[in-house]
């Protein structure tokens, strides 16, 4: 059974800072893993997207990066704004089309 | 377009109620989902249709059904609510093994 775990489950940085969310899946056998954004009370958005093919994707300030045979992501937020305030969310492809999500690391920035 | 929608936005139900919760797309999306997101446990998947006319359990389908009426639209039904289904549902597309696309949500309180 795939299981996805986030940590931390909550992060408080100052404006400006450099920061890393990291997710970690129990299954390596993926073909893709995805980081989405949550604004409280509001849908999810994906931010990227990188397939089992790739190590990273880039998109703006952020860099996600993928071990496939270690089970690990790591989301890398550059030069973080009061906007990036936002819950993180990690999900992985399972059994075809069932998604796996991990439960988020809840981002505050503080100006 | 307006991407994924979803009606109603917020729902206050007592046990043992019905409802019927719609969602549409209108990015020519093969794939359709129905989530539901509690605190702390991420988003489950409850059922899925991977096309027109074919819908599948996902990881929590108990007390839930589905109708995939056509490509665009993807409706969940409760037909006797229970406290344990208060959560927020999500709908979602994706054309194939694409980036996840959703709607805003809908807030469903059972009494």
């Amino acid at each position: 059974k795939q299981e996805v775990t986030q940590i931390p489950a909550a992060l408080s940085v100052p404006e400006g800072e450099n920061l890393v969310l990291n997710c970690s899946f129990t299954d390596s056998a993926i073909y893709n893993l995805q980081w989405f954004r949550q604004d409280p009370g509001k849908g999810l958005t994906s931010l990227l997207l990188i397939q089992s093919s790739q190590r990273e994707q880039t998109s703006g300030r952020l860099n996600a990066s993928l071990d496939k045979s270690s089970g690990r992501s790591t989301l890398y937020i550059a030069a973080s704004q009061p906007g990036d305030s936002a819950t993180y969310l990690c999900a992985v492809p399972y059994n075809n089309n069932d998604m796996r999500f991990g439960a988020g690391t809840r981002l505050t920035v503080k100006p | 377009n307006a991407g994924v929608t979803q009606t109603p936005k917020f729902q206050v139900l007592k046990t043992g109620q019905s409802m019927t919760l719609q969602c549409a797309q209108d990015m020519n999306h093969n794939s359709m989902y129905w989530y539901r997101q509690d605190p702390g446990m991420g988003l489950r998947l409850i059922y899925y249709s991977a096309s027109e006319g074919t819908t599948d359990k996902g990881e929590v389908p108990n007390g839930y059904n589905v109708s995939r009426l056509n490509k665009r639209e993807f409706s969940l039904r409760l037909e006797s609510a229970a406290p344990s289904q208060t959560s927020v549902y999500f709908c979602a597309s994706t054309r194939g093994t694409d980036t996840q696309y959703f709607g805003p949500g809908t807030r469903l309180t059972v009494l």
